[in-house]
């Protein structure tokens, strides 16, 4: 079975640093290309991130220099490196894999969540 | 970037009546291959987002045949030709033309 599972989300203070972790299995993070996606509280879904098969990285305007997507072939695991939190990065983070025909993302994860707070 | 502008906001329909929904795109999400690259997703409440339409008009697997996609260039339109209970949700197009992609803000759907 194909799934994905998120991990590491938390309270954090602003200014804090975080890694979140996408564990996926039923497939290899490496042959496809994984993206991270958030819902903050009473808005829509936001892109992120993607990681393509190649290594070639993108990122949305919000997150640029301060978000760092990678991944570990050997653990067949995606993460998402958050430094510099502000209150408004507070979300629920999803990660999701994209397949050729995409953004096709399919499956997600059920989500970790972020609180930036003081 | 690329954005996404959907219509209506909300909405609200009675059991077995269609609806659809439209985005907008501000650049052409065609490209040279023939393909759109356009998705449709719907986030039921307290669930992760499930894909339901890619490239446009391509049903993913075990979507209801209910569910289908239309549209070129920079118009799109998600149709049900007949709600059910379970089509509750926001339903969102996304962008795969061009780097980052992008959401629509999404439309909410409720049942009366």
């Amino acid at each position: 079975e194909v799934q994905l599972v998120e991990s590491g989300g938390g309270l954090i203070q602003p200014g804090g640093s975080l890694r979140l972790s996408c564990a996926a299995s039923g497939f290899t993070v490496s042959g496809d290309y994984m993206s991270w996606v958030r819902r903050a509280p009473g808005k829509g879904l936001e892109f992120l991130s993607i990681i393509y098969s190649g290594g070639t990285t993108y990122y949305a305007d919000s997150v640029q220099g301060r978000f760092t997507i990678s991944r570990d072939n050997s653990k067949n695991t995606v993460y998402l490196q958050m430094n510099s939190l502000r209150v408004e990065d507070t979300a629920l983070y999803y990660c999701a894999r994209g397949r050729v025909g995409g953004p096709r993302l399919d499956p997600w994860g059920q989500g970790t969540l972020v609180t930036v707070s003081s | 970037d690329i954005v996404l502008t959907q219509s209506p906001l909300s909405l609200s329909v009675t059991p077995g009546e269609p609806a659809s929904i439209s985005c907008r795109s501000s650049q052409s999400l065609l490209q040279s291959n023939g393909h759109n690259y356009l998705d449709w997703y719907l986030q039921k409440p307290g669930q992760s987002p499930q894909l339901l339409i890619y490239l446009g008009s391509n049903r993913a697997s075990g979507v209801p045949d209910r569910f289908s996609g239309s549209g070129s260039g920079t118009f799109f339109t998600l149709r049900i030709s007949r709600v059910e209970a379970e089509d509750v949700g926001v339903y969102y197009c996304l962008q795969g033309q061009q780097a980052p992609w992008t959401f629509g803000q999404g439309t909410k759907v409720e049942i009366k």
